[in-house]
Parts: C-alpha cells; sequence; structure tokens
C-alpha cells in the first residue's frame, strides 16, 4: 500500500526556518519525481517544488533561495527546508508522487509562521 | 508568471452537466491535468494528460483541449462531485502551476 505521511509543520516566526519530511512507504522516492504543493488558508493551490529521479530541482519564484527540496535514500524519505520564512509561506504543506499526475498524496502539515 | 484561468464557480443541478474551463497559453503544447479537492481533503487526481480518466474515478468525468483552452466536464453531476476543482499545467519553462479554482456547486 502507498502512503505518504508529512511531519515537521508547526508555529514559527518570521525569519525562521523549519524542514518538513515526507516519509514514504510503498515505493521507492529516489525512483520517483516527488513534488511539494502548498495551500495557504482558504486559498488555492500553489506548486512550490520539484525533484526528478535524476536529481534535478525546482522551485517555484515565490520560494527559489529559500527552499530546499532533498531526499535520503536510506529512509525513504522527502524533505523541504524552509527558511527565511515570511508570514506569506502560512500553509498546508502536502508531498505527493510524481511530478505532473499526482495520483498519491500526504494528508499534509500545517505550517504557520507569526509572530 | 504564467497564470491558468478557471472561472470562480459554477452551479449545476443533480444530473446536469457541468463545465470547467481552463485558459492558458501553453497549453496548445502542455497536458493539463485536473484534481478535485473536498473540504478538508488532499487533492485527487480526476483526469491526466488531457483526458485519461485514473483508474476509480467515475467515467462521467472526462477532459478535453484545444488551442488555449482545456475543459473539465461532469456529465450528470451528482451531489458527491461537490468540490473545489483546480487545473495543472506547466509553462514553458518546465515550471508547474495550478488554475485559480472552480468551487462547484450542485443543487
Amino acid at each position: 500500500e502507498v502512503q505518504l505521511v508529512e511531519s515537521g509543520g508547526g508555529l514559527v516566526q518570521p525569519g525562521g526556518s523549519l524542514r518538513l519530511s515526507c516519509a514514504v512507504s510503498g515505493f521507492i522516492v529516489s525512483s520517483n519525481y516527488m513534488t511539494w504543493v502548498r495551500q495557504a488558508p482558504g486559498k488555492g493551490l500553489e506548486w512550490v517544488s520539484v525533484i526528478y529521479s535524476g536529481g534535478s530541482t525546482y522551485y517555484a519564484d515565490s520560494v527559489k533561495g529559500r527552499f530546499t527540496i532533498s531526499r535520503d535514500n536510506s529512509k525513504n524519505t522527502l524533505y523541504l527546508e524552509m527558511n527565511s520564512l515570511r508570514v506569506e509561506d502560512t500553509a498546508v504543506y502536502y508531498c505527493a508522487r510524481d511530478s505532473a499526475a499526482l495520483k498519491d498524496w500526504g494528508q499534509g502539515t500545517l505550517v504557520t509562521v507569526s509572530s | 508568471s504564467y497564470e491558468l484561468t478557471q472561472p470562480p464557480s459554477v452551479s449545476v443541478s443533480p444530473g446536469q452537466t457541468a463545465r470547467i474551463t481552463c485558459s492558458g497559453d501553453a497549453l496548445p503544447k502542455k497536458y493539463a491535468y485536473w484534481y478535485q479537492q473536498k473540504s478538508g481533503q488532499a487533492p485527487v487526481l480526476v483526469i491526466y494528460e488531457d483526458s485519461k480518466r485514473p483508474s476509480g474515478i467515475p467515467e462521467r468525468f472526462s477532459g478535453s483541449s484545444s488551442g488555449t483552452m482545456a475543459t473539465l466536464t461532469i456529465s450528470g453531476a451528482q451531489v458527491e462531485d461537490e468540490a473545489d476543482y483546480y487545473c495543472y499545467s506547466t509553462d514553458s519553462s518546465g515550471n508547474y502551476v495550478f488554475g485559480t479554482g472552480t468551487k462547484v456547486t450542485v443543487l
């Protein structure tokens, strides 16, 4: 059974950092494209970042230079390192399998950036 | 930055057909994907590569694309289809983007 479980969300002050994890079972993270998507409260979905199986990474302009996507093959886990957090980064963050046809999603983890 | 534009809302009576449009300049060359999101839940893929339906998605969901517009059609809408729907595609640089979202009301 495929499962994606996000963790690491919480309350952080503006300018702070947080690392989100997405623990995967049922498939191999390193053999798949993996995507982070976020959704601010009451707002629409926003694509954040993707890591391809070959290791290439891409970011939305809104997070470029502040967020880093990575994976740990030994733990079969995807990460999103978030630095210089802003109030507007407040959202539920989802990890998903693939880059376009996102058929498998986690349940999401809430990140709140507030003083 | 690249944008995919959807109508904010669509209303349909049960059993009728709902059509949700998604407009984007790169759509003639890029596939469209459609996601359904019910309140408090993660999104679900309902259409991929313009018109393909994943296993488990009811046949009443269909997709098409022509020129700069992609369309999701719900034929014979059911009350349980009430949700937010998002199109999704890529720009010419390979970055992904979601549409602005459409709230579908079935009443």
